[in-house]
């Protein structure tokens, strides 16, 4: 009963270092999401895919960059960090409206840019 | 552009209590709406999913019910617990994307 697995747990960063967030489920579902949450506050979406090889942006996306070449890996680029991406990362997937759409979170990864 | 606001910010209540938490959502687009919980540095657990059809959803002693001409949907947790501390966040799917607001944050005391 994996779900939605997501590694690093922990990261930190020097500023202008790059790295990948790694998402991956295996669920078969076709829709994927990326949310940063700053503390004390909601989950801001950044990117997300409704199937593999199609991904758009959400409403928080400079800095990042997500592909998805397969149904189950989605992972999200930072190229350039910066202390305003120190956040806490959430990956997500559903299986459509059709699968009503209940969204599934990873445990998150909590990054530093220092 | 979809928004999604919930009251109050924060809620304390002694044990025992019945509880209503408010969810407002500016866009009645929104076809399913989806309670989740979130404890302290941990991910988030969904509690309840209402689709567009659906007037309200029960799992023991969590109702929610949505009301899309009014862009409401509340939580109703009857019998609060300490284990109910948490922070709750209401989302709304619109077209493909959940858009989340900013929760309410429950301290529930012995």
């Amino acid at each position: 009963n994996a779900g939605v697995t997501q590694t690093p747990k922990f990261r930190i960063l020097k500023i202008g270092q790059s790295m990948t967030l790694q998402c991956t489920q295996d669920m078969n579902h076709n829709y994927m999401y990326w949310y940063r949450q700053d503390p004390g506050m909601g989950l801001k979406l950044i990117y997300y895919s409704v199937g593999a090889g199609i991904t758009d942006k959400g409403e928080v996306p400079n800095g990042y960059n997500v592909s998805r070449s397969t149904t189950e890996d989605f992972p999200l680029r930072l190229e350039l960090a910066a202390p305003s991406q120190t956040s806490v990362y959430f990956c997500a997937s559903n299986a459509g409206p059709l699968a009503k759409n209940i969204q599934y979170f990873g445990a998150g990864t909590r990054l530093s840019v220092l | 552009k979809q928004e999604v606001t919930q009251i109050p910010a924060a809620l304390s209540v002694p044990e025992g209590e019945n509880l209503v938490l408010n969810c407002s959502f500016t866009d009645s687009a929104i076809y399913n709406l989806q309670w989740f919980r979130q404890d302290p540095g941990k991910g988030l657990t969904s509690l309840l999913l209402i689709q567009s059809s659906q007037r309200e959803q029960t799992s023991g002693r969590l109702n929610a019910s949505l009301d899309k001409s009014s862009g409401r949907s509340t939580l109703y947790i009857a019998a609060s617990q300490p284990g109910d501390s948490a922070t709750y966040l209401c989302a709304g799917y619109n077209t493909d994307k959940l858009i989340f607001g900013t929760g309410t944050r429950l301290q529930v005391f012995p």
